[in-house]
């Protein structure tokens, strides 16, 4: 697609409740990555893959998160048992390149996660 | 201490006044610099990649000191659309890192 999608737009959960958010990359981009944005802050790292390789997960908060890019192309970030303290925008990136070196990031709008 | 310190503002400026942001980093073998434009309930995006040379595009200048481990913005001529939250980022293995951002105000 021309851009990194993001599904859903929105989502409020209750407290204890599983969620899966969708990242659907731009198409060609071997580089796919979460973050996590609070309120005011900046977005945080969670997760990275390589095609369908998760290359490095050290930002996941708990076991209760996990993702997967079983095809290297779209991704799934699910939230077991979720808490209020998930809530949080979940950012999808893409990259055309591999790892970091000159990686620039094309970012999905988003999913606005609300844990009542 | 963070990886990424910003000062928050936010700055609040008049059309036509230059503004300029700092970012200190923390990680020494830190790849490649960026800044980021976040619009209010909107995706980051790229405004500019930083090199140790300096690099402008139109009104905006980056700069890297590595010796010092910080990166600037310059903004010449304020718009009321460049208001926005302006986000330093560095590269370092497979993660590109963010800081917490700042947020600046351009009143007419």
């Amino acid at each position: 697609g021309a851009g990194v999608s993001q599904s859903p737009r929105y989502k409020v959960a209750k407290r204890g409740q599983d969620v899966a958010l969708r990242c659907d990359p731009i198409s060609g981009h071997v580089s796919l990555f979460w973050y996590q944005q609070a309120l005011g802050q900046g977005p945080e790292f969670l997760t990275y893959f390589q095609n369908e390789a998760q290359l490095d997960k050290s930002g996941l908060p708990s076991d209760r998160f996990f993702a997967e890019r079983p095809e290297g192309s779209v991704s799934t970030l699910k939230i077991q048992r979720t808490q209020q303290e998930d809530s949080a925008v979940y950012l999808c990136a893409s990259s055309l390149m591999i790892g970091a070196g000159a990686n620039v990031l094309t970012f999905g709008a988003g999913s606005r996660l609300t844990v009542l | 201490r963070k990886e990424v310190e910003q000062d928050p503002g936010p700055f609040n400026v008049p059309e036509g006044a230059t503004v300029a942001f700092n970012c200190t980093y923390s990680n020494s073998a830190s790849q490649s610099f960026f800044w980021y434009r976040q619009d209010c309930r909107k995706e980051p995006k790229l405004l500019m990649s930083v090199y140790s040379s300096g690099n402008e595009d139109g009104r905006f200048t980056a700069q890297l000191n590595r010796a010092s481990q910080y990166i600037s913005l310059l903004i010449r001529d304020s718009k009321l659309s460049d208001s926005a939250t302006y986000l330093c980022a560095y590269t370092g293995g497979f993660k590109t890192i963010f800081g917490a951002g700042t947020r600046l105000f351009v009143k007419a």
